[in-house]
């Protein structure tokens, strides 16, 4: 079975532009999740959603990050606009049932904001 | 509030010197404990999952085990693709917040 796909998986942009990045769930698995990765704070959750439904958008540093599931094979991540501090590791991961199972996490999409 | 610390932050190893990662939590109500071997560009690729004090899981090379405030993942006879990083994680019982700590960077040396 195919694992959680991520797109794309570099994105190199000026300060400023808009950013989305996409995610496929595994199949069946019901819960979504969106994590940042940095040297200095590690990896750290900005949204869950369940059956498509955003349950926690605690992580999300400010308005400038949004998030949507409009089904459940696909999910965008969208930053606007990007600045540099934005640069990082944005992956995407999903579970089954609730969310409280193991976590599946995808290649990620390595994000650099000049 | 849940905290995950993990050590050494580094550690090189010669082929099969075998050794020990360490991961201690603060957490009330643990659910489960998380282990994710990451590679350089790649994403965490799960391992075990603990559920209770005593617990143990192997797979291969690697067995972790947990105690009441933390775990320990041994590595019997590391090889060099034995390298990567090895995050632990924590997920409360009414939560489904993983919370990650900042991982042990393992270098086996042929």
């Amino acid at each position: 079975d195919a694992g959680v796909i991520q797109s794309p998986r570099h994105e190199v942009t000026e300060m400023g532009q808009e950013v989305t990045l996409r995610c496929k769930p595994i199949s069946g698995h019901n819960s979504l999740f969106w994590y940042r990765q940095t040297m200095m704070r590690g990896l750290e959750l900005l949204i869950y959603f369940n059956n498509n439904v955003p349950i926690d958008d605690s992580g999300m540093p400010e308005d400038r990050f949004s998030a949507k599931m409009p089904n459940a094979s696909f999910s965008t991540l969208k930053i606007q606009p990007s600045e540099p501090r934005d640069s990082a590791v944005y992956f995407c991961a999903s579970s089954s049932a609730t969310g409280r199972e193991t976590q599946y996490f995808g290649p990620g999409t390595r994000l650099l904001v000049l | 509030e849940d905290q995950v610390t993990q050590s050494p932050e580094a550690l090189r190893l010669q082929e099969g010197e075998s050794s020990s990662l360490n991961c201690s939590y603060t957490v009330s109500g643990l659910r489960g404990l998380f282990w994710y071997r990451q590679d350089p560009g790649k994403g965490p690729e799960f391992l075990f999952t603990l559920y209770s004090a005593g617990e143990e899981k192997e797979k291969e090379r690697l067995k972790a085990t947990l105690t009441k405030k933390e775990s320990f993942l041994h590595i019997t006879a590391p090889k060099p693709e034995d390298s990567a990083t090895y995050l632990c994680a924590v997920l409360r019982g009414s939560n489904y917040k993983l919370t990650f700590g900042k991982g042990t960077l393992l270098t086996v040396n042929p």
